[in-house]
C-alpha cells in the first residue's frame, strides 16, 4: 500500500477557497487517489476519486500533479460545514481495501 | 435509504465480556468492512469481506471475530473485552467496480467502552 503525507492541521476563512495537500510519492501506476472526510461524531464520507487527471465534482475539486508523487483537494468555497478530517487514499483498481491515515484536520473560521 | 446501519450505538461492557456488534447495509454490496478509530486517530481496518461467507484480516485483526453469513450483514464479536477495546467501531460497505471505484458507504459508529 502507498504511504501517504498529509498537515496535521489547517485553517481557513469561511468563503475562501481551500487547498488540501497529499504527498503520495509511492503510488503505483493502477493506484487511483480517493478523498474520503469525516466530519465530527460522524462516519467518513467520499469526496472524490481521480487517477491522472484534474476532476470535479459538485463537493470538491482533485488536482494530480503530472507525476501523480501528490495530488491537491480543492474546495472552492469553504463553509463551517466543512470544517472535518480529511483522508487521502491511494487505492489500487478494483482494490476491496480502503487504508486510512492520519488525516488533515480542517478548521474554518467564521 | 437506510443505508449502512449500525447496532448498538454505544455500550459498556466489562473486563472479559463477550459482545456482538451488528452491520447491517441495504444497498446490495458485496464487501463490507470493519474498522476501528481512536481518540484522535485515523480509522483502521480489522477485518473484511469480499462476500457472502468469506472474511480476511485487516490491519488489527487480533482480539475480534467476524462472520458475514448473510449478504447484507456483517458481524463483529468480541470474545473477551480488554479495555485496549475501547474505542469507536464504524462498518462499511461498497461494490466491485473498476475506474476507481467502488466508493464506500459508512455508518455512524458505535462507541464503545471497556472498563
Amino acid at each position: 500500500d502507498a504511504k501517504t503525507t498529509q498537515p496535521n492541521s489547517m485553517e481557513s476563512n469561511e468563503e475562501e477557497p481551500v487547498h488540501l495537500p497529499c504527498n503520495h510519492s509511492t503510488i503505483s501506476g493502477t493506484d487511483y487517489i480517493h478523498w474520503y472526510r469525516q466530519l465530527p461524531s460522524q462516519g467518513p464520507e467520499y469526496v472524490i476519486h481521480g487517477l491522472t487527471s484534474n476532476v470535479n465534482n459538485r463537493m470538491a475539486s482533485l488536482a494530480i500533479a503530472e507525476d501523480r508523487k501528490s495530488s491537491t483537494l480543492i474546495l472552492h468555497r469553504a463553509t463551517l460545514r466543512d470544517a472535518a478530517v480529511y483522508y487521502c487514499i491511494p487505492r489500487m483498481d478494483s482494490s476491496y481495501k480502503l487504508i486510512f491515515g492520519s488525516g488533515t484536520r480542517l478548521l474554518v473560521r467564521p | 435509504n437506510a443505508g449502512v446501519t449500525q447496532t448498538p450505538k454505544f455500550r459498556v461492557l466489562k473486563t472479559g465480556q463477550s459482545m456482538t456488534l451488528l452491520c447491517a447495509q441495504d444497498m446490495n454490496h458485496e464487501y463490507m468492512y470493519w474498522y476501528r478509530q481512536d481518540p484522535g486517530m485515523g480509522l483502521r481496518l480489522i477485518h473484511y469481506s469480499v462476500g457472502e461467507g468469506t472474511t480476511a484480516k485487516g490491519e488489527v485483526p487480533d482480539g475480534y471475530n467476524v462472520s458475514r453469513l448473510k449478504k447484507q450483514n456483517f458481524l463483529l464479536g468480541l470474545e473477551s473485552a480488554a479495555p485496549s477495546q475501547t474505542s469507536v467501531y464504524f462498518c462499511a460497505s461498497s461494490y466491485p467496480g473498476t475506474g476507481g471505484l467502488p466508493e464506500a458507504f459508512f455508518g455512524q459508529g458505535t462507541r464503545l467502552t471497556v472498563v
